[in-house]
């Protein structure tokens, strides 16, 4: 099993619809997640960590799952410029390899 | 602030020649690490640093790839001699600390390998 699994899509939504992505990790002792965002050719960045509680930014709401593993990323109001890959990123527990840990990647596409 | 560096943009080279890929990690951040993207998948972890010392290179392919940090900040990852297969996107990114804080990319090496 994967230690970081995503579905790629494409996903393909009109402008203003909403969208969300799920993640789901291996290992259930890992402390932190984020979502980064990868344009084409471009290197990743990030979008927006992972707490407990979830935490909003704007139009982009994250929330974490300890119980079930997984974490999501909910798009409202998609805009032409939210059209990049999405990168699920883990944090392993420390068991001395600390290196951030990528999923391959959901691919969103919004049409106009 | 200056972000990550990385030189060359793009490199293409024959099978079985050598290459090498060069970093600059943005100023006082301790922790730098080379990714592998290939096309349509998330970036691999090579090899990760801190300060001069290896964290981890349980993925890095010994046999033919080498990386050091000298003096605790440029680094440099060498492929030789090179295969088809390592045609890819080389990510060099660094982090203030090995924990929970944004990992920063530079805009990657594309490697060609024909």
């Amino acid at each position: 099993r994967k230690e970081v699994e995503q579905d790629p899509g494409p996903f393909n939504v009109p402008e203003g619809a909403t969208v969300a992505f799920n993640c789901t990790y291996s290992n259930s002792a890992s402390q932190s997640f984020f979502w980064y965002r990868q344009d084409c050719r471009k290197e990743p960045k990030l979008l927006m960590s992972v707490y407990s509680s979830g935490n909003e930014d704007g139009r982009f709401t994250a929330q974490l799952n300890r119980a079930s593993q997984y974490i999501s990323l909910l798009i409202r109001d998609s805009k032409l410029s939210d059209s990049a890959t999405y990168l699920c990123v883990v944090y392993p527990p420390d068991t001395g390899r600390r290196a951030l840990t990528f999923g391959s990647g959901t691919r969103l596409q919004v049409q106009p | 602030e200056a972000g990550v560096a990385q030189s060359p943009r793009y490199k293409i080279i024959e099978k079985r020649q050598s290459v090498a890929f060069w970093c600059n990690p943005i100023s006082g951040h301790a922790t730098l690490y080379w990714y592998q993207q290939i096309l349509g998948q998330g970036p691999k972890l090579l090899i990760q640093f801190q300060n001069n010392g290896v964290v981890d290179d349980s993925q890095l392919p010994k046999d033919r790839f080498s990386a050091e940090r000298l003096k605790g900040v440029d680094s440099t990852l060498k492929i030789q001699p090179a295969k088809l297969e390592d045609s890819a996107v080389y990510l060099c990114a660094s982090s203030s600390s090995r924990v929970r804080t944004e990992a920063f990319f530079g805009q990657g090496t594309r490697l060609t390998v024909v």
